[in-house]
């Protein structure tokens, strides 16, 4: 089953803008990762936060994580080109096992 | 860094022919491997836990007897998708867990068409 949603669904962006996108979930996670996907490929994993964090930093990757909502956020600045692709969040549970969101699909135009 | 390898990244075959599917970890070794299924431009949808040495855990709605999970060794996993028909038609994608680092590596996934 899916975990979580995530909003917007598609996002489309000039080149040096901030790209931002929300994921909700609705059970308890260990901790909660992002995921980027060029079309076609496998994942690449972004950046994962515990549930006992609130804000991580990984280059121009900046994710929140509110507990109490059961909502994550990542913010990508200074976007570019090469940004361009699908991203999902998605939560681990207690079994190990990750449940993704529905993806947002990000395109950045130069 | 932790890489997993798939293959094959494409195959087409048969209706009622059986596809097999490896999932590698090439630097490192995974006791559990994960096996999603994606439709286009929709999620990841986790079929099966692959646990070395034991009977994969499958997931509601998920036939153990039509996706055959193998997981042999600690660096080797398998999906085979037996007698398969156009609807499975479908991208398969691997993960592995790496007790190490506390993440999670995908292979590049299979795009499986069955004419």
């Amino acid at each position: 089953s899916q975990q979580g949603e995530e909003d917007p669904q598609a996002l489309s962006i000039q080149e040096g803008e901030n790209a931002t996108m929300n994921c909700s979930y609705k059970t308890s996670i260990n901790n909660l990762q992002w995921y980027r996907q060029n079309s076609g490929r496998g994942l690449v994993h972004l950046i994962l936060i515990r549930s006992n964090e609130r804000e991580k930093h990984s280059g121009r990757l900046r994710v929140t994580l509110d507990t109490s909502k059961k909502s994550s956020s990542l913010l990508i600045t200074a976007s570019r080109a090469a940004d361009t692709a699908s991203y999902f969040c998605a939560t681990e549970d207690s079994w190990g096992k990750l449940q993704f969101g529905a993806g947002t699909q990000v395109v950045v135009t130069p | 860094g932790a890489v997993v390898s798939q293959h094959p990244s494409r195959v087409i075959c048969k209706s009622g022919t059986s596809v097999k599917i490896e999932c590698r970890s090439l630097d490192f070794q995974a006791t559990t491997m994960f096996w999603y299924r994606q439709f286009p431009k929709q999620s990841l949808m986790l079929m099966a836990t692959s646990n070395e040495g034991s009977k994969a855990t499958y997931e509601q709605g998920v036939e153990k007897d039509k996706f055959l999970i193998n997981h042999a060794s600690l660096t080797l996993s398998t999906l085979t998708v037996t007698s398969a028909h156009p609807e499975d038609s479908s991208f398969y994608i691997c993960s592995a867990r790496n007790e190490g680092n506390y993440g999670y590596t995908f292979g590049s996934g299979t795009r499986l068409t069955v004419v």
